[in-house]
């Protein structure tokens, strides 16, 4: 079974501060995903990775993979309180077809 | 706009007495994912269906079942509900068999058993 842990599990910062959250796990991802959940809604993915050592930029949000493609991270210049939610990474897992595994995610409270 | 629609958004259903949850897509999407997430848990895939290939995971238990009876239609069935299967369901799509171009997720439903 692929596991996959997020750290911190919960993060509070000031509007303004920058941040990082992890994804790691001891598996082989063929992609790693990124997803931000609002309360009582469905995730909104934000990116796919695949290559290893590849590095997003989405605004102010950076996201990397791994050389080995089994970890990944998000870091988030100058937080926003629109940037409030939970953010889920999950792995695709080869099966037949490619199903993705997720994280337990990230709670991060950008406090104005 | 191209979807992904649950209904309902909130179910509360009683403890044994069946339960249909429902999943729309306008997307035009092969593969349709019901997961289930529990509070500050992973979400957890139950079963996913390409086209109308059905595939469990062995973990589900045989109290959930899925119906797909066309492109746009999913359901999950839920035989006799427990209080441990009180959590959000989402469905998911996704246009392929690989998953890098990302899932598409309706807004969930949340089911609460009594």
């Amino acid at each position: 079974t692929q596991l996959l842990e997020q750290s911190p599990q919960f993060l509070s910062i000031q509007e303004g501060e920058n941040l990082t959250v992890y994804c790691n796990s001891s598996s082989v991802f063929s992609s790693l995903q990124w997803y931000r959940q609002e309360p009582g809604e469905g995730p909104v993915l934000l990116v796919t990775v695949v290559t290893g050592g590849e590095v997003k930029k989405l605004k102010r949000l950076t996201f990397q993979f791994g050389d080995a493609r089994k970890d990944s991270s998000l870091h988030i210049t100058a937080a926003q309180t629109g940037d409030t939610g939970l953010y889920l990474c999950a792995g695709g897992v080869w099966d037949g077809s490619e199903k993705l595994v997720f994280g337990k995610g990230t709670k991060l409270t950008v406090n104005p | 706009d191209a979807m992904v629609i649950q209904n309902p958004r909130y179910q509360v259903t009683q403890f044994g007495k069946p339960v249909t949850l429902s999943c729309s897509q306008t997307l035009n999407h092969n593969v349709m994912y019901w997961y289930q997430q529990k509070s500050s848990q992973a979400p957890k895939l139950l079963f996913h269906y390409y086209d109308k290939d059905f595939n469990n995971e062995a973990d589900t238990p045989d109290n959930f079942q899925s119906r797909r009876p066309n492109t746009s239609f999913c359901f999950l069935d839920i035989r006799s509900p427990g209080l441990g299967d009180a959590a959000m369901y989402l469905c998911a799509t996704s246009g392929h068999r690989s998953s890098t171009g990302g899932y598409t997720f309706g807004s969930g439903t949340r089911l609460t058993v009594v």
